[in-house]
Parts: C-alpha cells; sequence; structure tokens
C-alpha cells in the first residue's frame, strides 16, 4: 500500500496565525482526502483534493479557511488558516488503498493553538 | 442520528481474555466496512476489512450483519499490545465518504 510522509508532526502555533500542512505519497494517486480529529472524537473529513481542479468541501469547512492545494499526482498541501484554539486538533491525510478500498493515513500532525 | 455509532467503553480485560466490540451503521446501502486500529497519538491504522461472509486474521474476526446493521470484532487471546482503540469506519455507497466511529477504548492488563 502507499506510504505517505506527512509534515509537520506537530506544532505550536499563536493564535491568528496560518499554518501548512504537507503530505507527500510514494505513489500517484487520484484523491488525496485531509481529515481532522478534535480530542476525543473521531475522524471527520475537511475535504477531497484532487488534481487539477479545486478542492471539494465538506459542510462546515470553507476553503478560505482551509486552502487547499493539490499541485501533482503525489502531494498536497492544507493550510489552516487565521487560527484560534477551537482549530487545536490533529489534522491527517490519506489516500484510498488500491486493494481494498479501505484508507491509509499520514501520521497525521498534532496542532496546538495558543 | 450518526452514521456509525460505537460503545466508546473502556474495556478492560485480562490478558489472554476474549473481547468483542461492535458498531451499527445507518445506510442500509454502505458498500465497504473497516475496523482500524488507532495507538495513542497516531494515525488509524487499518486492521482488517470485513466481508459479508465474515473473515478471520489470527487472533481477529470480523463479522458484519447486514440484516441488522452491524459489524463485530472479536478479539481472542488478548495481548497487552492489543491494548488501543479500535475505530469502526463504513464506507457510504456512493462516492468516497468514510464514516468513523468514535472508537472503543481496549486496554489488555496484565
Amino acid at each position: 500500500s502507499a506510504v505517505i510522509s506527512q509534515k509537520p508532526s506537530r506544532d505550536i502555533c499563536q493564535r491568528g496565525t496560518s499554518l501548512t500542512i504537507q503530505c507527500q505519497v510514494d505513489s500517484q494517486v487520484t484523491m488525496m482526502f485531509w481529515y481532522r480529529q478534535q480530542p476525543g472524537q473521531s475522524l471527520t473529513l475537511i475535504a477531497t483534493a484532487n488534481q487539477g481542479s479545486e478542492a471539494t468541501y465538506e459542510s462546515g469547512f470553507v476553503i478560505d479557511k482551509f486552502p487547499i492545494s493539490r499541485p501533482n499526482l503525489t502531494f498536497s498541501t492544507l493550510t489552516v488558516s487565521n487560527m484560534s484554539p477551537e482549530d487545536s486538533s490533529i489534522y491527517l491525510c490519506s489516500v484510498e488503498r488500491a486493494t481494498d478500498y479501505g484508507y491509509t493515513f499520514g501520521s497525521g500532525t498534532r496542532l496546538t493553538v495558543v | 442520528r450518526k452514521e456509525v455509532e460505537q460503545d466508546p467503553g473502556p474495556f478492560n480485560v485480562p490478558e489472554g481474555a476474549t473481547v468483542a466490540f461492535n458498531c451499527t451503521y445507518s445506510n442500509s446501502a454502505s458498500q465497504s466496512f473497516f475496523w482500524y486500529r488507532q495507538d495513542c497519538r497516531k494515525e488509524p491504522k487499518l486492521l482488517m476489512s470485513v466481508y459479508s461472509s465474515g473473515n478471520e486474521d489470527g487472533r481477529f474476526t470480523a463479522q458484519l450483519n447486514r440484516a441488522s446493521q452491524y459489524i463485530s470484532l472479536l478479539i481472542r487471546d488478548s495481548k497487552l499490545s492489543d491494548s488501543a482503540t479500535y475505530l469502526c469506519v463504513v464506507r457510504a455507497d456512493t462516492g468516497n465518504q468514510f464514516y468513523f466511529g468514535t472508537g472503543t477504548s481496549l486496554t489488555v492488563i496484565p
């Protein structure tokens, strides 16, 4: 299955600033997915990133707050903009597995906004 | 109603015990089902896919009951290393939307 490198693994940021999270996949994939996991909660899909088109955002998430880039089939970034403490969470990228249609996840970015 | 519901636990069991988790899903047209394991401060990792015929992988057995819309995971001969949160995941019948349960916490005690 695909191997995903995600960075940074963690960061502590000041409110009002922005953080860009990167995910690099070792193979070409059509879609990449960005999830958020808030403390004690399950995973919530933020958006689906397709190469060559705008990302598709889920209800409650907007491009101005979470801009996404997908410049090629192996890379994507998620930016958390104008951060507030409520954005403190784990952010995960993922790709679909070709073998069984499950997901493989990046190692996650643990974000704390102070 | 949530798409996927799990008993959050925690389940605290002694080594060697057998433990079972259940998960229910709301969309009867869901097509794919998975159990993921998430260790503390780590990303979720696929434990096993769940098929209608049921499937077994060593000490782990997964079952799907479409009529009742629930999925189960059975762990036999629990090991200390089985301590983790187990996430039930259901893929929607259309598109690429996956729905995650909130997870069931398992602690295996020496």
